[in-house]
């Protein structure tokens, strides 16, 4: 039961260009969300959350949209550099229930 | 703080061999995860523990996974007898607070497990 879907196994753009990552969640009672980003042969790292209680938050060049209507939340990354080819892990939590979704790899092409 | 350990990196074994997998939390957390990801089902989440007590294992994929977290700074995954489907990267990771914005979690670089 995947709780919180990652639809996209990968994505590619040009460096510069915007890069738009998705992941839809079935559980309405999730009221955390958060975004992990993995290199290879790495663990991976905290990149950006939102409450429930919004619909946006930004970090530079990463923002995190949240539409809890449509169990829905997107992570977009404007300007895209090489550097941000990854695997980008989504998840969401209720209280002690972390789940994650499978990853999207972005590659991001000079 | 060296941030969440793994060992080892890497283990080749055979199949119906035991392995242990171990992990050192960031000291503080009170929370610590086992984690397996696999192409097919990404990241799974195996068993958590707070306050070195298992919380929930419904993760755990039969009894031959056993997990143990005897102190504060140090726990072990154990598959007994290993089987080739168990190939896969196992992380560990903790938090302070499971969950909400206490909950980011802090993994470990993981295990890349290889049962032949």
């Amino acid at each position: 039961d995947q709780q919180v879907k990652q639809n996209s196994p990968s994505l590619s753009v040009q460096e510069g260009r915007i890069s738009i990552l998705n992941c839809d969640y079935t559980n309405s009672m999730f009221d955390y969300f958060l975004w992990y980003k993995k290199y290879p042969a790495e663990g991976p790292t905290f990149l950006i959350s939102i409450s429930s209680i919004k619909d946006k938050n930004e970090d530079g060049r990463f923002t995190v949209f949240l539409n809890k209507s449509a169990k829905h939340l997107s992570l977009h990354i404007v300007p895209s550099q090489p550097g941000d080819s990854a695997v980008y892990f989504c998840a969401a939590s209720e209280g002690n229930d972390m789940r994650f979704g499978a990853g999207t790899r972005l590659t991001v092409k000079p | 703080d060296a941030g969440v350990i793994q060992s080892p990196r890497h283990e080749v074994t055979e199949m119906g061999q035991e392995v242990t997998l171990r992990c050192k939390p960031i000291s503080g957390h009170d929370y610590l995860f086992w984690y397996r990801q696999t192409m097919m089902r990404g990241l799974e989440l195996l068993i958590y523990f707070n306050n070195n007590v298992p919380i929930d294992d419904s993760g755990m994929p039969e009894d031959r996974f056993s997990a143990k977290m005897p102190n504060a700074s140090f726990s072990t995954l154990k598959i007994q007898p290993s089987e080739p489907r168990d190939s896969a990267v196992y992380f560990c990771a903790s938090s302070l607070g499971a969950g909400g914005p206490r909950g980011e979690q802090f993994f470990g670089p993981g295990t890349r497990l290889t049962v032949l």
